[in-house]
């Protein structure tokens, strides 16, 4: 079975610039998840989506942090216009809906770096 | 109240010894308990996990003990190897219907020397 599958891994930009990462989830896993995580720290819920509809958002700085998930399948994360404390790595995850397993299955992540 | 607190942020161990990672979470709404491990370049994943009804679940050489009463949870890593040498996260979610919402401690790096 296929895992959680992210692009690009690695990114550099400058800040006030835009970057976009891209999630495809475990098929058949309803539920999606981006978090943050900041070197030497744990993962910061960001985002959380249920099918194509938004579950969580309440941690995600709308000024600048955008993401979608069209059609209820893949996902976009988009950051406009960034700060150097973007700089983390991004993590998709995704879970099977309605089963409180705790299981999270992560990808390899995004690592941003914001010069 | 949301915050799970994790305990010591590092620690070193010979093989063959045990290591210890402590959390601790203030919100009662919480019902189960999952340790993520996570290697350089990866992402986390499920190790072990516990719902409070049980005082101590065992995986092979990982236990988890669990403390209701006090709000605290530890893993156990018996008979240490270097394999073992990661980034333990403990972490804590509500039973949603709309899938989990994982709430994760800051982490322990964990160094096994051979």
């Amino acid at each position: 079975e296929a895992g959680v599958a992210q692009s690009p891994r690695y990114k550099i930009i400058e800040k006030r610039q835009s970057v976009a990462f891209w999630c495809n989830p475990i098929s058949g896993h309803a539920t999606l998840y981006w978090y943050q995580q900041i070197l030497g720290q744990g993962p910061k819920l960001l985002i959380q989506f249920q099918n194509n509809g938004v579950v969580d958002d309440s941690q995600l700085p709308k000024d600048r942090f955008s993401a979608e998930r069209l059609k209820g399948v893949d996902s976009t994360l988009k950051i406009q216009p960034a700060k150097l404390e973007d700089s983390a790595v991004y993590l998709c995850a995704s879970s099977v809906s309605g089963v409180n397993t705790g299981e999270l299955f992560f990808g390899e992540g995004s690592r941003l770096t914001v010069l | 109240q949301q915050q799970v607190k994790q305990s010591p942020q590092s620690l070193i161990v010979q093989k063959g010894g045990i290591s210890i990672i402590n959390c601790a979470y203030e919100n009662t709404a919480f019902d189960y308990f999952p340790w993520y491990q996570q290697f350089p370049g990866k992402g986390p994943a499920l190790l072990i996990a516990i719902r409070p009804d049980v005082s101590e679940k065992k995986e092979g050489r990982f236990t988890i003990s669990f403390n209701k009463s006090a709000k605290q949870f530890s893993l156990h890593i018996m008979d240490s190897q270097p394999g073992d040498s990661a980034t333990y996260f403990c972490a804590a979610s509500i039973d949603k219907a709309a899938g989990n919402k994982l709430t994760f401690g800051g982490g322990t790096r964990v160094l096994v020397k051979p």
